[in-house]
């Protein structure tokens, strides 16, 4: 079965600066999608960057881009000049490409953005 | 397009009692997700639907629980003599290609 793990339950940075959060997950299949998803507080949760496996390329969006590393089983986040509306939880999130369509999350990181 | 819409937002009930929430999906997506997601975890898949055909069901997902999405549109969770453990945040969502759009959530609590 697949799982997806975050090990970071809370990371902290500077208005403006950089962060990388760290996700990992554990699959036997060779194609599928991995996703971040944030969740600020009280509001609902919206997509924010997603990666195909069978693209080698790292997704980017706008601040946020992805480190992709397939052979690791690693998908890292990178909010560059992050922005106080930045802070929330992240998720990570993993879905097969066949078979079920259902998805995984890991427990997810707090983002604290500090002025 | 209004994004993924859950009714009622916020509902309080004493234990053993009958519970029901809905989802509205957008109106273009064919499958539709429900998770349970407790204070400081992630999302936890529960069901899905692809059109009206229930296709997933998570072995977590005790007799207590059920799930129907008639003619493929909205769909309604109903959970039976709930429990003190119910409590959490039950979210929709919905997709028609790989990402999922989620709804607000529904908050339960019980007493």
């Amino acid at each position: 079965a697949q799982t997806v793990t975050q090990s970071q339950p809370e990371m902290s940075v500077q208005e403006a600066e950089t962060v990388t959060l760290s996700c990992t997950y554990d699959t036997s299949e060779s194609d599928y999608y991995l996703f971040w998803y944030k969740q600020p507080p009280s509001r609902q949760m919206i997509l924010v960057i997603r990666q195909e496996a069978y693209k080698q390329q790292n997704a980017t969006e706008n601040r946020f881009s992805v480190n992709f590393q397939k052979a690791a089983k690693s998908f890292s986040l990178k909010i560059s000049d992050s922005q106080l509306g930045d802070a929330a939880m992240y998720f990570c999130a993993y879905r097969s490409t066949s078979g079920t369509y259902k998805y995984i999350f890991g427990t997810g990181t707090r983002l604290k953005v500090l002025a | 397009d209004t994004g993924v819409s859950q009714n009622p937002r916020h509902k309080i009930t004493k234990r053993g009692q009958n519970v029901t929430f809905r989802c509205d999906p957008i109106s273009e997506h064919n499958r539709l997700y429900w998770y349970r997601q407790t204070l400081g975890q992630g999302p936890e898949f529960l069901t899905y639907f692809q059109n009206e055909a229930q296709l997933e069901k998570s072995r977590l997902l005790s007799d207590r629980f059920s799930a129907e999405r008639p003619k493929g549109s909205f769909s309604t969770l109903e959970i039976q003599r709930t429990e003190q453990g119910d409590s959490a945040m039950y979210l929709c969502a919905s997709s028609a290609t790989e990402t999922q759009y989620f709804g607000p959530g529904t908050r339960l609590l019980v007493l």
